[in-house]
């Protein structure tokens, strides 16, 4: 298996524009999360998929983020518009099965898309 | 407070020495407990999961869990250069169900 499948590995952006974020999970995994990972504030969950169904999108930082995940095989991260603060790595992660005691699945990552707004 | 607390480092250790990487997580709840490490540049890898009291071996990393104290720790015996990278601790919390990462904590092992 591939593994996560993350593009574009890194984007530069003016301030204002419409990003979007790729990832493709491994397949038969049913939950997918969306990471971003700052110097500041670490690793912060941004939202999370079951079986391509949104779950929690708490951590989502404000209405210029966008999630969806159309299919099994394929998910979207979107930020309209770009600021300079969402300058970050986001980090797309599959896991098969949830974090339920017990359960040894951990997350696997993908490789990440470095963002820069300018 | 913290959910998941790190000591930053970094911490250096002279090759074939026994790292030890500590965390405290706030919540009292808390089952599942994880050690992901992650390279300069490179995505985080889980390298170890705990869920009962007590230790866990795997290879040279032992991890540690005492649910009394909310404490968690990661050892690292014979430590390689290679094993220089940032460690991160990972606590699945119950309320939300997910899983909260700490800041991380730098290892340098010095050859």
């Amino acid at each position: 298996d591939a593994g996560v499948i993350q593009s574009p590995r890194h984007e530069v952006t003016e301030m204002g524009q419409e990003v979007t974020l790729r990832c493709k999970p491994i397949s038969g995994h049913d939950y997918l999360f969306w990471y971003r990972q700052t110097m500041m504030r670490g690793l912060e969950l941004l939202i999370y998929f079951n079986n391509n169904v949104p779950i929690d999108d708490s951590g989502m930082p404000e209405d210029r983020f966008s999630a969806k995940m159309p299919n099994a095989s394929f998910s979207t991260l979107k930020i309209q518009p770009s600021e300079p603060r969402d300058s970050a790595v986001y980090f797309c992660a599959s896991s098969l099965g949830g974090l339920g005691q017990g359960a040894n699945y951990g997350y696997t990552f993908g490789s990440g898309t470095r963002l820069t707004v300018v | 407070q913290k959910e998941v607390e790190q000591n930053s480092g970094p911490l250096s250790v002279p090759e074939g020495a026994i790292a030890s990487l500590n965390c405290t997580y706030s919540d009292r709840g808390s089952q599942s407990f994880f050690w992901y490490r992650q390279y300069s540049g490179k995505s985080p890898e889980l390298i170890m999961s705990i869920y009962s009291n007590g230790d866990k071996e795997d290879g040279r990393f032992t991890a540690q869990l005492n649910k009394a104290s909310q404490y968690v720790s990661l050892l690292i015996r014979d430590s390689q250069p290679s094993d220089s990278a940032t460690y991160l601790c990972a606590v699945l919390f119950l309320y939300g169900n997910k899983l909260v990462f700490g800041a991380g904590t730098i290892l340098r092992v010095k050859s």
